[in-house]
């Protein structure tokens, strides 16, 4: 079975402070995104890596940076935390394909939910 | 462009009646869709998808959607509620390559069953 695990299953910091959220993936996948989801708007991709040190902006990156330094481990990073990152954050993984296509069957760790006071 | 629009935001049903929920998508191209199911505390996790082979797509745990393409739409469905099949349901899209690979969920629709 494939297996996302995330450092932390709750998590609290005070506004201005650094924080960072570590995501491993245990099955070789290429692929690994990092998302928020928030009530009634579903999940929103932050960023997502298709290889070790590279990494694409999603959909709402402000506010956040990440790193891929090896392949199985992607962290999101919060520069300085602010109450609006108050948030639940999920990490996922995908395999690519023969081709470079992607699978975008993703699979998911259990989530962080952040809290930023 | 790509969007996927959930219809309801919160089903409730009886366990062993019939469960419906609405998804319509938009995108430019040839989509992909799927279903992922998230229970309380847990990841998501794939419950079927469609990627432009059979219309209707049988899923896990007697889940089935059926892809139509004059209706953009992709609703989810099942025979017969049960207990465990509360939790929250999202619908998802992707156009492939020409979305930069990414895909766009939708908000989300909880379901409550009731005894």
């Amino acid at each position: 079975d494939v297996k996302v695990t995330q450092s932390s299953r709750y998590l609290v910091k005070r506004t201005g402070e650094k924080v960072f959220l570590e995501c491993v993936q245990d099955m070789d996948h290429e692929n690994m995104f990092w998302y928020r989801q928030d009530p009634g708007l579903g999940l929103r991709l932050i960023y997502f890596s298709y290889d070790v040190k590279m990494k694409e902006k999603g959909d709402i990156p402000e506010g956040y940076s990440v790193s891929r330094e090896k392949k199985e481990r992607f962290s999101l990073i919060l520069e300085s935390a602010s109450t609006n990152q108050t948030s639940m954050y999920l990490c996922a993984s995908s395999l690519r394909l023969d081709l470079g296509e992607f699978s975008y069957e993703q699979y998911f760790g259990p989530g962080t939910r952040l809290t930023v006071t | 462009a790509q969007s996927v629009t959930q219809l309801d935001s919160h089903v409730s049903v009886s366990e062993g009646t019939p469960v419906l929920l609405r998804c319509n998508y938009s995108s430019s191209y040839s989509p992909s869709l799927f279903w992922y199911v998230q229970h309380p505390n847990k990841g998501l996790q794939l419950l079927l998808k469609y990627t432009s082979a059979a219309t209707l797509v049988k899923g896990i745990n007697g889940f089935e959607a059926e892809f139509k393409k004059s209706e953009t739409s992709f609703h989810l469905t099942k025979p017969s509620a049960h207990m465990s099949d509360a939790a929250e349901y999202f619908c998802v899209v992707t156009s492939g390559v020409a979305a930069g690979n990414k895909l766009t969920f939708g908000g989300g629709t909880r379901v409550l069953v009731k005894p």
